[in-house]
């Protein structure tokens, strides 16, 4: 069965500080990664996806792909409070019209002021 | 802006009531949409994958008919939750292939969600 995990969290860091959030898979047949941030009693939005080995950069946030180790990271830089929400890391090993996502349970971050 | 609409935002109403909720794509033609469920303080869950055309393809143990689903055009899929009671009570959220793509799997675009509440 796939799965997707997202052990740590809650996390709580300083405003301006740098945030990281991880995310394992089991699946070694994953192609495509996926970071949605959702706030509460809202739905998810796309942060970021990746789908080559290495770190994709956009603007304050960056993933992390090691497909070796079967994880997946998202840094957020200059943490602010508006970045307070749940980040769910979402995964899938289709492509085109076949691209079911299995998602983590998410990690909730905490921006303090 | 939003690429994906949804409608109701949010319904109460009673139980053996039928619900019926509007999935569309802003501006692109979505041959594939997705359904999902979501329960308080989890992630989400997906129920079927909607394609235009054809019949919905259902996950594990869900009922297909308790959960109807309809894709009639590549703009509109409609997700009905037949006879609700309050178990059915949940977030529902749909999302759509923005396509086309490379070859690698596609970002799904959520809509905005459904907060179904049955009493």
């Amino acid at each position: 069965q796939k799965e997707v995990e997202q052990n740590s969290g809650p996390l709580s860091v300083p405003e301006g500080a740098i945030a990281s959030l991880n995310c394992t898979y089991s699946d070694r047949g994953s192609q495509s990664f996926f970071w949605y941030r959702q706030y509460s009693g809202k739905s998810p939005e796309l942060i970021m996806f990746i789908y080559s080995n290495g770190d994709k950069e956009d603007g304050r946030f960056t993933a992390q792909l090691n497909k070796a180790s079967q994880y997946v990271s998202l840094l957020i830089r200059d943490s602010q409070p508006s970045d307070s929400a749940t980040y769910l890391c979402a995964v899938t090993t289709e492509s085109g019209a076949n691209s079911k996502l299995t998602f983590g349970k998410g990690i909730t971050l905490s921006v303090r002021p | 802006g939003a690429v994906v609409s949804q409608h109701p935002s949010r319904v109460i109403c009673k139980s053996g009531t039928s619900v019926k909720i509007e999935c569309r794509s802003l501006d692109f033609q979505a041959t594939t949409m997705f359904w999902y469920r979501q329960f308080p303080k989890q992630s989400l869950m997906l129920m079927a994958t909607s394609n235009e055309g054809s019949k919905a393809t259902y996950e594990q143990g869900v009922e297909k008919d308790k959960f109807l689903i309809n894709h009639a055009s590549l703009t509109l899929s409609t997700l009905t939750v037949t006879s609700a009671h309050p178990e059915d009570s949940s977030f529902y959220i749909c999302s759509a292939l923005l396509g086309p793509w490379g070859g690698f799997g596609q970002p799904q675009h959520f809509g905005d969600g459904t907060r179904l509440s049955i009493l």
